[in-house]
């Protein structure tokens, strides 16, 4: 039972313009969303998070929306730079840790 | 320098063998937790622990063990009972375990032949 879900397991962006990483999740329960980036080989590094009690978050190129009607979450990345090739995870937080989506590859490309 | 470190970066064994991963941090976190990735499955929960001495099963915990006797260290041995054990293993840690990210380590990528 997959409880978070990210549909596109890959998605290309042109630089300079706007990346938009979709997830969807099961339970209305779940209080607290974190989006992760990871390149090959390594941890992954926490991006930004959200609390059901707001809509929407946002720190510097990235923003997360949050829509608990529709149990859907999205990255907003603009402008979309070159650093920014990576898989992203979505996941929620809860007492037995974070449970994450299977990842979408974000390519830029030049 | 505070972090989370997992060694070593690459391993090797044998089938059969049991094998003990390390994971140490100074952050003074007291949640700790153990995922595997396997291409195109995103990050799946071994085992965490919030609290030395106690740890809770994940969702893959079957053929794995844990221990947590001090704070900073949650080393994860991958027995000979884990069906397949080759996989990129990371550790994390957290301040709590709800409502705080998790902070990872470089991971360790385990080949079993």
């Amino acid at each position: 039972d997959q409880q978070v879900k990210q549909n596109s397991p890959s998605l290309s962006v042109q630089e300079g313009r706007i990346s938009i990483l979709n997830c969807d999740y099961t339970n209305s329960m779940f209080d607290y969303f974190l989006w992760y980036k990871k390149y090959p080989a390594e941890g992954p590094t926490f991006l930004i998070s959200i609390s059901s009690i707001k809509d929407k978050n946002e720190d510097g190129r990235f923003t997360v929306f949050l829509n608990k009607s529709a149990k859907h979450l999205s990255l907003h990345i603009v402008p979309s730079q070159p650093g920014d090739s990576a898989v992203y995870f979505c996941a929620r937080g809860g007492a037995d840790g974070l449970t994450f989506g299977k990842g979408t590859h974000l390519i830029i490309q030049p | 320098d505070g972090g989370i470190t997992q060694s070593p970066k690459y391993l090797f064994r044998k089938e059969g063998q049991n094998v003990t991963l390390s994971c140490e941090q100074n952050l003074n976190h007291d949640a700790m937790y153990w995922y595997r990735q396997d291409p195109g499955q995103g990050l799946r929960l071994i085992y965490y622990s919030q609290i030395v001495n106690d740890f809770q099963k994940g969702d893959i915990a079957e053929g794995y063990s844990v221990s947590r006797e001090k704070k900073e260290s949650f080393p994860l041995t991958v027995t000979s009972a884990q069906k397949n054990p080759t996989a990129f293993y990371l550790c994390a840690s957290s301040p709590r375990t709800v409502g705080y990210e998790a902070f990872f380590g470089q991971g360790t990528r385990l080949t079993v032949v």
